[in-house]
């Protein structure tokens, strides 16, 4: 079965520091990669996806994730992270075979002054 | 992208009614999904539903308490009946993007408190 894992519940960083927050997966087969926001009081913002190609893809708001298939990780990063990066980030898997989005448990980013 | 409006934004039911929620995009899409979020949880999938077809719902959910309308290609319905409690929650429709590797974007949801 086609699954994804957040490790974190809770990722604090300093406004102005990288940031990274973890995703891990198991797929049968080419996994299709996606990363979505919520921001509070909101519904889902697609970040990016990873379906082929280069292993590092850019996104919005200067996110960035580097897929990498040895370790069947899946993380979001930003070089600088702001106050207004505060929100729930969720990783997510499209099952192969029933197309459907398979959501990890999420992970709230906390970006202090 | 699409944009996708749901209506209402939130809303406080008492125990036992309905409650539709509407789900409005800006251009025709086929593929619909209805998801909800409990608190503090990940989504988790109640059904799909695409134009010209039934709905498909997921393990855990059921057409009677949970009916689906998709008349056309840019909007959908999904009713909530004979609410609990346990039914509160952010209800989100979904659209598909056309394509074999489609996009996903959401609605701003719908914050139901069923009291």
């Amino acid at each position: 079965a086609q699954s994804v894992a957040q490790p974190e519940d809770q990722v604090n960083v300093a406004e102005g520091n990288p940031l990274t927050v973890k995703c891990t997966y198991s797929v049968s087969g080419n996994p299709y990669l996606f990363w979505y926001v919520q921001y509070p009081n909101r519904g889902l913002q697609f970040l990016l996806k990873y379906i082929t190609g280069d292993n590092l893809v850019k996104g919005s708001y200067g996110f960035e994730a580097e897929f990498n298939k040895s370790q069947t990780s899946f993380h979001l990063k930003k070089p600088s992270a702001l106050v207004s990066d505060s929100a729930l980030y969720f990783c997510a898997v499209r099952d192969i075979n029933t197309g459907k989005l398979i959501f990890g448990q999420g992970t709230t980013l906390q970006v202090k002054p | 992208s699409a944009v996708i409006s749901q209506k209402p934004s939130r809303d406080i039911c008492q125990r036992g009614t309905s409650l539709t929620i509407q789900c409005q995009v800006d251009s025709q899409v086929t593929m619909m999904f209805w998801y909800r979020q409990q608190p503090g949880q990940s989504l988790t999938l109640i059904a799909t539903a695409n134009q010209g077809s039934e709905a498909t719902y997921e393990s855990g959910f059921v057409i009677d308490k949970f009916p689906i309308s998709r008349p056309n290609l840019t909007f959908s319905t999904l009713t909530v009946s004979n609410m609990s409690p346990e039914d509160s929650s952010i209800y989100l429709c979904s659209v598909g993007t056309s394509g074999r590797y489609y996009e996903q974007y959401f609605g701003p949801g719908t914050r139901l408190t069923v009291t």
